[in-house]
């Protein structure tokens, strides 16, 4: 699995937009860019994944660049209950997960 | 969302004594995956399950572990003779389609 880079920590004001970027740029033709997220110990929870297009669902927006060599996780309107570890994750279809350390996104009141 | 159900959600166990975690899923899954994170660590891939066999495994996933889907519903992670570093969060997760990974709440193991 190609190997991602993260900030360690990032800050946001409530009702912001939070932007995560992630690295990826020994990302694979067949590799899809995955997000995850893990509020205090709790098991991560799938956020939105991406192959070539950007991606919109419910919880955020993903920005994928045209070389597929970084993306950007955006949470449109931040809470305090998207306060996490924030992990991009790149691999094959239905295969395992590889997390790195992701970043820690303090959203402030 | 397919809901994952890891019992207990807490386990304390004297080193030495053998462990049973469970996962139940709600809905008819093929494909299962055990992850487990060590307190401040990341979340590391222990193995995967597919139609009742191991699919694939990770060099931490040793003889001391095995897993089995014994009644085609529970899903079960077996460590035989704990150490005192197995004591982590140990994860059970299901595919709801070819990407996403639902996870459980996890099992948090204390070895002593």
């Amino acid at each position: 699995d190609a190997k991602t880079t993260q900030p360690t920590s990032m800050d946001c004001a409530e009702g912001r937009a939070a932007n995560l970027p992630c690295n990826h740029s020994t990302i694979s033709g067949n590799e899809y860019v995955y997000w995850y997220r893990q509020i205090h110990s709790q098991g991560p929870q799938y956020i939105i994944h991406g192959l070539k297009n950007n991606e919109t669902n419910e919880m955020a927006s993903l920005i994928i660049t045209e070389d597929r060599k970084s993306s950007t996780l955006i949470l449109p309107h931040a809470t305090l209950r998207d306060t996490a570890v924030y992990y991009c994750i790149v691999g094959g279809s239905g295969s395992r997960l590889t997390f790195g350390e992701g970043t820690q996104l303090t959203v402030n009141p | 969302e397919p809901e994952v159900t890891q019992t207990p959600s807490h386990q304390v166990t004297q080193m030495g004594q053998e462990v049973i975690l469970r996962c139940v899923p709600i809905s008819n899954h093929l494909y299962f995956y055990w992850y487990r994170q060590i307190l401040g660590q990341k979340v590391e891939f222990l193995v995967s399950f597919y139609n009742n066999e191991i699919s694939e495994k990770s060099e931490i996933f040793d003889d001391q572990f095995s897993v089995e889907r014994p009644d085609g519903s529970n899903f079960t992670l077996k460590i035989r003779s704990t150490k005192l570093e197995d004591s982590a969060m140990y994860f059970c997760a299901l595919h709801g389609g070819p990407y996403e990974a639902f996870f459980g709440q996890g099992t948090r193991l204390t070895v002593v």
